[in-house]
């Protein structure tokens, strides 16, 4: 799980404005995962992309959030118009697929974690 | 609506102690069962979990699923300040896009 990487590590920002989150899989990895974590709570999915398109959004708020995973360069998730309710960790996981077994293994990234002042 | 719950919530223990973390999930289209070690850093993989009965070791810590009672328990043997962390369980289902559903958390903590 040392190969996926986020950055930044702890971001603040003040009420309406914009936070962007970046994660960079483990290599060769085409898989990647966000999850939300909330003071006190379990990881929450929010949004599943391979490279250049989103598979599974269901778990992303409908409005401010937005997320991308471009052909070159890092997975981006988005929050525009931030409250303090996004304030959480964000984390970012890449797929391992087990040779053979048919099952998936995901890796996380060390998270943001994001304040909203 | 799919749920992943353990037990318990909290746990604190003496270093050299056993102790037996549970999962279990309320899900449609199971597929395996995944548990992680979080300490104020990423979700570090523990162990993957698909066929009912056959227990997963690594060092001190063991893993099983029964899929007929639908839960999985955590062992760590003779416990150390090391393995203070919050313990996830988390479900993957079939179908959806290798999304996991993870439960709330165990947070242990080993005294000397």
């Amino acid at each position: 799980n040392a190969g996926v990487m986020q950055n930044p590590r702890h971001l603040v920002r003040r009420r309406g404005q914009e936070a962007r989150l970046r994660c960079s899989p483990m290599k060769g990895h085409s898989h990647v995962y966000w999850y939300r974590q909330l003071p006190e709570e379990g990881l929450k999915f929010m949004v599943y992309l391979q490279k250049e398109n989103i598979i599974d959004e269901s778990g992303m708020p409908k409005e401010r959030f937005s997320a991308e995973f471009p052909k070159e360069g890092p997975s981006i998730l988005r929050i525009q118009q931030v409250v303090r309710g996004d304030s959480a960790a964000y984390f970012c996981a890449s797929l391992a697929r087990t040779r053979g077994k048919g099952t998936d293994t995901q890796y996380f990234g060390p998270g943001t974690r994001l304040t909203v002042l | 609506e799919d749920k992943v719950v353990q037990s318990p919530l909290s746990l604190v223990v003496h270093e050299g102690d056993t102790v037996t973390l549970n999962c279990s999930y309320e899900v449609t289209n199971f597929r395996s069962l995944l548990w992680y070690k979080q300490e104020k850093k990423a979700p570090t993989f523990l162990f993957m979990l698909t066929s009912s009965g056959i227990e997963k070791k690594s060092g001190r810590l063991s893993s099983i699923l029964d899929k007929k009672e639908l839960s999985s328990i955590l062992n760590i043997t003779a416990t150390q300040t090391g393995d203070s962390a919050i313990y996830l369980c988390a479900v993957l289902l079939t179908g959806t896009a290798s999304k996991l559903t993870f439960g709330t958390g165990t947070r242990l903590q080993v005294t000397l």
